[in-house]
């Protein structure tokens, strides 16, 4: 099973809509959590990270579900500017190198 | 935040040849990383740049094949050595700030084809 799992996608979603994306990671130890997002040719950039109790962040909601080794994205109302690449990232304390990335959602809003 | 200024953006360059990159932070940082994003994969460390000392680098990663520099808290290169097309990726610097739990800020990038 690999570290961290995305689905690749990509996600073809009408504007307006809400589409969430899942990752699973391997190491129960795992201490923190986050979403990057990356644009096309462009460098990753943090959207937010995920707590434990979940957090909300505008059109963007993240949760984390520890017992199942997942979390999640929920993207409200999407807008074009929302197409990019997502991508999960786990600290993963007791491993090295400790964060490790999944290889990213691809999401298309469409108009 | 921090911004992350990495140089060349791009480059193309022939086998067997060198190409040092840069990569300058506007303040100063303790932990600098190098990653590497081949298309279609996950961020890969390379390695971390530690001022002072020699960098400590990941599986599958050697010193004589990415040597880094790491001169002061604001500066790192990388340097990827006598290059093979597989070398073709992109090279990111990168920079945690606010501790082992801080935020990880990125450079642009830099894109590198061998031919």
């Amino acid at each position: 099973r690999k570290e961290v799992e995305q689905d690749p996608g990509p996600f073809n979603v009408p504007e307006g809509a809400t589409v969430a994306f899942n990752c699973t990671y391997s190491n129960s130890a795992s201490q923190s959590f986050f979403w990057y997002r990356q644009d096309c040719r462009k460098e990753p950039k943090l959207l937010m990270s995920v707590y434990s109790s979940g957090n909300e962040d505008g059109r963007f909601t993240a949760q984390l579900n520890r017992a199942s080794q997942y979390i999640s994205l929920l993207i409200r109302d999407s807008k074009l500017s929302d197409s990019a690449t997502y991508l999960c990232v786990v600290n993963m304390k007791r491993t090295h190198p400790p964060l490790v990335f999944g290889k990213g959602t691809r999401l298309s809003v469409i108009a | 935040s921090a911004v992350i200024s990495q140089k060349p953006s791009r480059d193309i360059c022939q086998r067997g040849t060198s190409l040092t990159i840069q990569c300058q932070v506007d303040s100063q940082v303790t932990m600098m990383f190098w990653y590497r994003q081949q298309p279609g994969q996950s961020l890969t460390l390379i390695a971390t740049a530690n001022q002072g000392s020699e960098a400590t680098y990941e599986s599958g990663f050697v010193i004589d094949k990415f040597p880094i520099s790491r001169p002061n808290l604001t500066f790192s290169t990388l340097t990827v050595s006598n290059m093979s097309p597989e070398d073709s990726s992109i090279y990111l610097c990168s920079a945690r700030l606010g501790g082992a739990a801080g935020e990880l800020f990125f450079g642009e990038g830099s894109r590198l084809t061998v031919l």
